[in-house]
């Protein structure tokens, strides 16, 4: 496995549920991010993590909670969503946090629907 | 006001043209300058970065940064049908020290 990977793919759930997705990354970073992104609007920054700290909370409710056990695993769990929440959910990774460090390398995302 | 603005086009250009994506961003005090590109149903990969201002040149494209006018663009010489993308704009701000996205410009190269 190289790279950033997300699972899963494709996630379809009612209101009630709870799920949670899967991202980790195979690059030896130590920022890990996780990112919305709807049809039309920009992508959306929703949580950074750096060496395992949590250090930016956009704004984001809390039916949506993140974790992050080692820097090479990320995860997201989902709990009573609506469904505007239905969107792509991309996970990134970067060397380290900030944007002095380059380019962010983003797994190809989990496409989650909300009923 | 966005931080990160982009035509959402669709912009459609004939193969072998040259297509031309805009950006502009609000940050004055920006550093880092990415140009992203998103098949449908794939994730961004980065196919441009560029940190001072002028032009960059990596194969068929090139960067352009101009600071003072807060824009970059991105040219793609000689387009392919295999360029037929989105390409996101991504800007380095020191506010909040993160990475912000323009909402992409839908490219159709037409064979």
């Amino acid at each position: 496995e190289t790279g950033v990977t997300q699972t899963p793919r494709h996630l379809v759930m009612g209101m009630t549920n709870k799920k949670s997705l899967k991202c980790e990354q195979h690059l030896g970073h130590n920022a890990m991010y996780w990112y919305k992104q709807s049809a039309k609007k920009p992508l959306e920054l929703m949580f950074v993590y750096s060496l395992e700290e949590r250090v930016e909370n956009n704004s984001v409710p809390s039916r949506f909670s993140p974790e992050c056990p080692n820097s090479s695993h990320l995860f997201l769990h989902l709990h009573t969503l609506q469904p505007e929440d239905s969107a792509l959910y991309l996970c990134a990774s970067s060397p380290v946090m900030g944007v002095s460090t380059g380019e962010l390398f983003f797994g190809e995302g989990s496409r989650l629907t909300v009923l | 006001q966005k931080e990160v603005e982009q035509n959402s086009g669709p912009l459609s250009v004939p193969e072998g043209a040259i297509a031309s994506l805009n950006c502009t961003y609000s940050d004055r005090g920006s550093q880092s300058f990415f140009w992203y590109r998103q098949y449908s149903g794939k994730s961004p990969e980065l196919i441009m970065s560029i940190y001072s201002n002028g032009d960059k040149e990596d194969g068929r494209f090139t960067a352009q940064l101009n600071k003072a006018s807060q824009y970059v663009s991105l040219l793609i010489r000689d387009s392919q049908p295999s360029d037929s993308a989105t390409y996101l704009c991504a800007v380095g701000m020191n506010t909040g020290n993160q990475f912000y996205f323009g909402t992409g410009t839908s490219l159709t190269v037409i064979p």
